[in-house]
């Protein structure tokens, strides 16, 4: 089955701790995207790689971190420097031609 | 500054009746228009699309209306039914960025009352 796995669903962490979530896809897809959803926000993006190896800072980067190691994994990591990191995490991908992002189905990270 | 305006955060219709959410954008650069929905916990769905060398797009009860001088979409779902209930976010994106991304506009709650 094609798709993209985000685990855990849910996860709580204590103040001060980072966190990495994890994104995976075999969808053969090059392009992969991280964004958080708040309510009443709608989907802000937090970093995107377009290739291995490489990846670029969304609108809200500040107190994240990526990497691109391999094409099937994006994961991003949610630092001590988040002032505000409780929020549903969506990790997406594309491929051209299509011209539609695909979504995985999400993270809700609680900070305690 | 928001590229990509829905201004309604929530809309009520009545089964069976036509739900009609909007969407504004502000970038003359996007020429490509999404409409995704999303349940609540899950991930979002891709809905319908438009380019914007079209001025209408459907596909069953979706059509998607594309008003470019207005700068200004327009999802309707005809006839409306309770598993349509979902937020509706509109995306945009430009053909010409170098690099794919969406835009996505804050999403509109639609309630379908049976």
């Amino acid at each position: 089955d094609g798709g993209i796995t985000q685990s855990p669903k849910y996860l709580f962490r204590k103040e001060g701790q980072n966190v990495t979530l994890s994104c995976e896809q075999n969808l053969n897809h090059d392009a992969m995207y991280w964004y958080r959803q708040d309510p009443g926000q709608g989907l802000r993006l937090i970093y995107y790689s377009q290739i291995v190896n490489d990846f670029q800072k969304g609108d809200i980067a500040e107190g994240y971190s990526v990497s691109r190691e391999k094409k099937e994994s994006f994961p991003l990591t949610v630092t001590s420097a988040q002032k505000n990191p409780t929020a549903f995490y969506l990790c997406a991908t594309y491929r051209a031609p299509y011209n539609e992002q695909f979504f995985g189905p999400g993270t809700r990270l609680t900070v305690l | 500054d928001q590229q990509v305006k829905q201004n309604s955060p929530s809309l009520s219709v009545q089964e069976g009746r036509i739900s009609i959410l909007n969407c504004d954008y502000t970038n003359s650069m996007f020429d490509y228009f999404l409409w995704y929905k999303k349940y609540p916990a899950e991930g979002p769905t891709f809905l319908i699309s438009i380019s914007s060398i079209k001025d209408k797009n459907e596909d069953g009860r979706f059509t998607v209306f594309l008003n470019k001088s207005a700068k200004h979409l327009s999802l309707h779902i005809v006839p409306s039914q309770p598993g349509d209930s979902a937020v509706y976010f509109c995306a945009a994106s430009a053909s010409g960025a170098g690099s794919y991304q969406l835009t996505f506009g804050k999403g509109t709650k639609l309630s379908v009352i049976p």
